[in-house]
C-alpha cells in the first residue's frame, strides 16, 4: 500500500543537542504535515508544507519541503525537555482520496 | 470552547462484548476519522467520513462499525469480531479542502484507552 517512510524511529539527544527526523515518498505528494504526540497524549498539528522546497519555522523548529515534493525534514536546535514526544509526519499523496498517509514516528527522548 | 470529545477516556471490554466509543466535534468539520494507535506505533486508520450519512472504510476496517448520522457524531463499535481490540483509539476531524488535492490539518480528541478483560 502506499507508505510515507519515517526515519529514525527513535533518537536518544542530550539536552541542548538538535535533533532531526526524515520523511520519504517514492511518490509525489501534494503537502505534508507534522504532528506532535506527547508521552499519553494525542498528536497536535505543528505545520504544513505545500510548496516544493518551502522552508518554514518556529522558533526552534525549522520544517522542510523538499524540491521534489518526495520528502521532508523536521529539525529542532538545542533540544528542551518540553520537545519529547513523538513526532509524526502525514501526507496527501496527489492521487490520493482525501487519505493522509502516516508516518511510524521518531520519539524524541533527552537522556538524563 | 470548540473541540472533540471522546467517551470514555477508559474502557474495559469483555470476551464476545461489542463496546461502542463516543466522538462528538463541534468544530463544524465536514469530516471525522478514526485511528487505531499500539503502543510506541503509529496512528492507522479505521474508518472515515467526509460527509454525514455516508463513511469510508480505512487500512483496518474489520471488526469495527461506524456510523454518521449528524455532522458532529462519528460513534464507533468494536464488534466481537475484533479478536484483539487493546489499543489507543483516537478520533479526529479536520475541514475539507475542496478543490484541491491537499488535507486540511486533522484536530484529535484525547482518546480511548481500550482493554479486553
Amino acid at each position: 500500500g502506499q507508505q510515507v517512510m519515517q526515519i529514525p524511529q527513535y533518537q536518544h539527544v542530550q539536552e541542548g543537542e538538535d535533533f532531526t527526523t526524515y520523511c520519504n515518498s517514492s511518490t509525489t505528494l501534494s503537502n505534508i504535515q507534522w504532528y506532535k504526540q506527547r508521552p499519553g497524549g494525542h498528536p497536535v498539528f505543528l505545520i504544513q508544507l505545500v510548496k516544493s522546497g518551502e522552508v518554514k519555522k518556529q522558533k526552534r523548529l525549522t520544517f522542510q519541503f523538499g524540491e521534489a515534493k518526495k520528502n521532508s525534514s523536521l529539525h529542532i536546535t538545542a533540544t528542551q525537555t518540553t520537545d519529547v514526544g513523538t513526532y509524526f509526519c502525514a501526507a496527501t499523496q496527489t492521487d490520493s482520496n482525501y487519505q493522509l498517509i502516516w508516518g511510524a514516528g521518531t520519539k524524541l527522548i533527552i537522556k538524563p | 470552547d470548540g473541540g472533540i470529545t471522546q467517551s470514555p477516556k477508559y474502557l474495559f471490554r469483555k470476551e464476545g462484548q461489542n463496546v461502542t466509543l463516543s466522538c462528538e466535534q463541534n468544530l463544524n468539520h465536514d469530516a471525522m476519522y478514526w485511528y487505531r494507535q499500539d503502543p510506541g506505533q503509529g496512528l492507522r486508520l479505521i474508518y472515515y467520513s467526509q460527509i454525514v450519512n455516508d463513511f469510508q472504510k480505512g487500512d483496518i476496517a474489520e471488526g469495527y462499525s461506524v456510523s454518521r448520522e449528524k455532522k458532529e457524531s462519528f460513534p464507533l463499535t468494536v464488534t466481537s469480531a475484533q479478536k484483539n481490540p487493546t489499543a489507543f483509539y483516537l478520533c479526529a476531524s479536520s475541514n475539507r479542502d475542496r478543490g484541491s488535492s491537499t488535507n486540511q490539518p486533522q484536530h484529535f480528541g484525547d482518546g480511548t484507552r481500550l482493554s479486553i478483560l
